[in-house]
């Protein structure tokens, strides 16, 4: 069973970057995931899938400063040049043959 | 552009019943897997439920499992979650998502709010 594991906090000076991490269990190092945003009382918007290899690619509108990467079970997003509306919940998700799974999430506050 | 419009939502005590809806537009529905999400106060995103394209493969979180039973009607762009034996634990939004290739969650609705409470 795939397992996601993300930090429950995070926080950056407006304008600075900050790197967002999610974890994969063990033996699962190959998976690619998805990172979606949730900003307050509105539905979750998908940014980009990030592939083992670190590729990745990113939904419509999505703006340069996102951007994915990875280091072997680890996966990453990246926000650059920090603004007020990234103050939001961020959750990657993967999949597997008939199951669907999200980690824990992540709160990113804007200082 | 993709629209996802959820409905059906609502306060209900529990062991009640309910039956979401999902409208779909801006695409061939017929041709996606769909699913639904949900978000409990205070929580994180949980995978509910999914559903093949022509209906004949559905796939449920265990907490769910005999109690929930998603369905479609492709004729009407329509997604559907019908809710039985509802807990208190299944208090959440529910959003209908499409699920790109089975895969990964690339369009979202704004959801609608299931509230279980006596």
């Amino acid at each position: 069973q795939v397992v996601l594991t993300q930090s429950p906090s995070a926080s950056a000076s407006l304008g600075a970057s900050v790197n967002l991490t999610c974890t994969l269990s063990s033996g699962q190092s190959s998976y690619a995931i998805a990172w979606h945003q949730q900003q307050p009382e509105k539905g979750p918007r998908y940014l980009m899938k990030v592939n083992s290899d670190g590729s990745h690619n990113k939904g419509d509108g999505i703006p340069d400063r996102f951007s994915g990467s990875s280091s072997g079970a680890e996966r990453y997003l990246t926000i650059s040049s920090l603004q007020s509306e990234d103050e939001a919940d961020y959750y990657c998700q993967t999949w597997g043959t008939g199951i669907w799974v999200f980690g824990g999430g992540t709160k990113l506050t804007v200082l | 552009e993709v629209q996802l419009v959820e409905s059906g939502g609502g306060s209900v005590q529990p062991g009640g019943s309910l039956r979401l809806s999902c409208a779909a537009s801006g695409f061939t529905f017929s041709t996606y897997w769909m699913s639904w999400v949900r978000r409990a106060p205070g929580k994180g995103l949980e995978w509910v439920a999914n559903i093949k394209q022509e209906g004949s493969a559905q796939y449920y979180v265990d907490s769910v499992k005999g109690r929930f039973t998603i369905s479609r009607d492709n004729a009407k762009n329509s997604l559907y979650l019908q809710m039985n034996s509802l807990r208190a634990e299944d208090t959440a939004v529910y959003y209908c998502a499409r699920p790109w290739n089975a895969n990964y969650f690339d369009s979202w609705g704004q959801g609608t709010l299931v509230t279980v409470s006596s």
